[in-house]
């Protein structure tokens, strides 16, 4: 069965620390994103990237950056958590969309993330 | 820039009767593509119906369907004989068909309650 795995489904993180949030796929797909969801604010693009090492910025990449040295793996990187970064983090893949013709994402499970 | 309004944060049905919810968007673009997507209490994501704005026969997919209307940007998802496992977010998207257009825009989400 083709799906998107998150290597977390909860993590507590200490305010400073260095946080990585890790997504793999497995179906070959060009595109990989990262989104954030929260209350009253539904899915905000974080970035996303359509290839192997380019990446482009989503709504809102303030305190994020991410990383794609492979093709299956799509890493988003906390550099110094914040407080407000507490939030769920949910990764995504798909084909690439050329047009008219639209591939579905395939969404991971989530990371909900915790910032003390 | 594209944006996606869910203005229901809650909405509740009493099992077996037909519930819709609301979606309005804001384009320029005249060709693109909106989706209902429903995140159950396990966070998978899954995608519940689609509509490309060219097609003017509103999508359908057993009890879901949806009411398009372009001329106002509205999108609305109507859930006939509501079942328990309907109770989920359910989450209004957007997107483009321009040229390098790679991403959804999603709405701020409606979590549906079913009563049984």
């Amino acid at each position: 069965d083709v799906k998107v795995t998150q290597s977390s489904r909860y993590l507590v993180k200490r305010t400073g620390e260095k946080v990585f949030l890790e997504c793999v796929q497995d179906m070959d797909h060009e595109n990989m994103f990262w989104y954030r969801q929260d209350p009253g604010l539904g899915l905000r693009l974080i970035y996303f990237s359509y290839d192997v090492k380019m990446k482009e910025k989503g709504d809102i990449p303030e305190g994020y950056s991410v990383s794609r040295e492979k093709k299956e793996r799509f890493s988003l990187i906390l550099e110094s958590a914040s407080t407000n970064q507490t939030s769920m983090y949910l990764c995504a893949s798909s084909l690439l969309w050329t047009g008219r013709a639209h591939y579905g994402y395939t969404f991971g499970s989530g990371t909900r993330l915790t910032v003390v | 820039a594209q944006t996606v309004t869910q203005s229901q944060p809650e909405m509740s049905v009493q099992e077996a009767e037909t519930v819709t919810l609301s979606c309005t968007y804001d384009t320029s673009e005249s060709d693109y593509y909106l989706f209902w997507y429903k995140q159950p209490p396990s966070r998978q994501m899954i995608l519940v119906i689609r509509q490309e704005a060219y097609k003017q026969q509103n999508a359908t997919e057993n009890r879901f369907s949806v009411n398009f209307q372009k001329a106002a940007k509205s999108f609305s998802l109507k859930i006939s004989d509501s079942q328990l496992g309907d109770a989920a977010m359910y989450f209004c998207a957007y997107r483009s068909t321009l040229q390098g257009a790679q991403k959804l825009v999603f709405g701020q989400g409606t979590r549906l309650t079913i009563n049984p």
